[in-house]
């Protein structure tokens, strides 16, 4: 079974411009989220996509948006690009959704630089 | 805000020995999680623990809930190098938002 996939891997982009990022869960999950991890903040939620709806936000800016398709495959967007957007993001899939039990399978991570 | 404050940061130690990592928080929370992040990847589900006071092994690694549902610890026995990596520890409350560690990263040296 394929795991989770992200593409792009790397992405150099400057100020002010926008980035898309897509992730591919794996076959047979349906919900999705989305994290950021800097050194300095650590691992934190951007938010979850189950069946194509927004279910779950993080306090991030409006500068990030999401959405979800009807495969379940989801694309992150980021407007207007800060340095501070220098991160690692992370998109994990999960089988179903509300509940303390479902695992999350991450994927390896779009590596963003903003220059 | 529920904050999760894991600690050490930085753990470095020799092949055999034994370490301890520590989530703390003021927070309650229904169910945490331990994941191990290596370069170059995301995170891996270690385990969930979801009772108060439970105790989970995995081979040399021994995760503890504490009673209250506020802490968890995660102790490996006998390190090898292959147990370097981030620590990151997760937990979920209300809402279902998956909160996460600041991590700790451990290096074991041969």
């Amino acid at each position: 079974k394929a795991g989770v996939t992200q593409t792009p891997r790397y992405l150099i982009k400057t100020r002010g411009q926008q980035v898309t990022l897509s992730c591919s869960p794996i076959s047979g999950h349906r919900s999705v989220s989305w994290y950021q991890q800097t050194p300095g903040q650590g691992l934190q939620f951007l938010f979850e996509y189950f069946s194509e709806t927004q279910r779950n936000k993080g306090n991030f800016p409006g500068r990030f948006s999401g959405r979800q398709f009807s495969n379940s495959r989801s694309e992150m967007n980021v407007s207007t690009l800060e340095l501070g957007d220098s991160a690692l993001y992370l998109c994990a899939s999960s089988l179903a959704g509300a509940g303390d039990l479902y695992e999350q399978y991450f994927g390896p991570g779009t590596r963003l630089t903003v220059t | 805000t529920q904050l999760l404050e894991q600690s050490p940061q930085f753990l470095s130690i020799q092949e055999g020995e034994n370490l301890t990592v520590y989530c703390n928080s003021s927070s309650v929370f229904s169910s945490l999680q331990w994941y191990r992040q290596e370069p170059g990847e995301g995170p891996v589900l270690l385990v969930t623990v979801v009772t108060g006071g439970e105790v989970k092994k995995l081979k040399r690694l021994t995760f503890q809930f504490g009673d209250a549902r506020k802490d968890s610890s995660l102790h490996i026995t006998a390190a090898q190098p292959g147990d370097t990596g981030l620590y990151l520890c997760a937990g979920r409350a209300a809402g279902n938002k998956l909160t996460f560690g600041g991590g700790t990263r451990v290096l074991v040296k041969p």
